[in-house]
């Protein structure tokens, strides 16, 4: 099973500022996914970050707020862009391995 | 359109009781369903999961989820409730009929009672 890293895995922040999130995982996968998890929501799926081309946004969520970057098989990042409260929120990398969805333990964002 | 529904954001038992959380779902294509767990301050790790075959999937921690399409749910149980089986159950319907873009239900909040 693939096992995955992400960066921070908490921080907080001040509003109207950037963050970048990093996630790496310990082989390669062809797709890696970021969703977000708001705080006593549910997952939702940002984007799927894309190896080589533009990743994929989800209906409601827009490269200018999340740019992803995917610059090869292991490695992906998601900046949340010009944040504001309503961005508090664990966002999470996952990775798809032999059919299984797989997560990394969240990136918890505070922003005040 | 796919969705899915966990009735009960919290549910509470016994240490031995059954565990019962449930899942409904809507989806125009054949679903793809899954149960995932999330302890805290931790990712979340897939329980089990039903794609095709038989309808009763068995998973790790002696859960297991029985698929019942005249039903559209997918209620994971467990015959005796462990102190450790405390965490949040997060079921999900495959985005399109696919099994690595998910669609997750709201979160049951399980607490296991001494």
């Amino acid at each position: 099973s693939a096992v995955i890293s992400q960066k921070p895995s908490r921080d907080i922040c001040q509003r109207g500022t950037s963050l970048t999130i990093q996630c790496q995982v310990d082989s390669q996968v062809t797709m890696m996914f970021w969703y977000r998890q708001q705080p006593g929501q549910s997952l939702t799926l940002i984007a799927t970050a894309n190896q080589g081309s533009e990743a994929t946004y989800e209906s409601g969520f827009v490269i200018d707020k999340f740019p992803i970057s995917r610059p090869n098989l292991t490695f992906s990042t998601l900046t949340v862009s010009n944040m504001s409260p309503e961005d508090s929120s664990i966002y999470l990398c996952s990775v798809t391995d032999t059919g299984e969805l797989f997560f990394g333990e969240g990136s918890r964002l505070t922003v005040l | 359109a796919q969705s899915v529904t966990q009735l009960g954001s919290h549910v509470s038992v016994s240490e031995g009781a059954l565990v019962l959380l449930r899942c409904n779902y809507s989806s125009s294509v054949p679903p793809y369903l899954f149960w995932y767990v999330q302890y805290p301050n931790q990712g979340l790790q897939l329980l089990l999961k039903y794609t095709t075959g038989a309808t009763l999937v068995k998973g790790i921690n002696g859960f297991e989820a029985e698929f019942k399409k005249s039903e559209t749910s997918f209620h994971l149980t467990k015959p005796s409730a462990h102190m450790s089986d405390a965490a949040e159950y997060f079921c999900a319907v495959g985005y399109g009929g696919a099994t690595n873009k998910l669609i997750f239900g709201t979160g049951t909040l399980l607490a296991v009672q001494p």
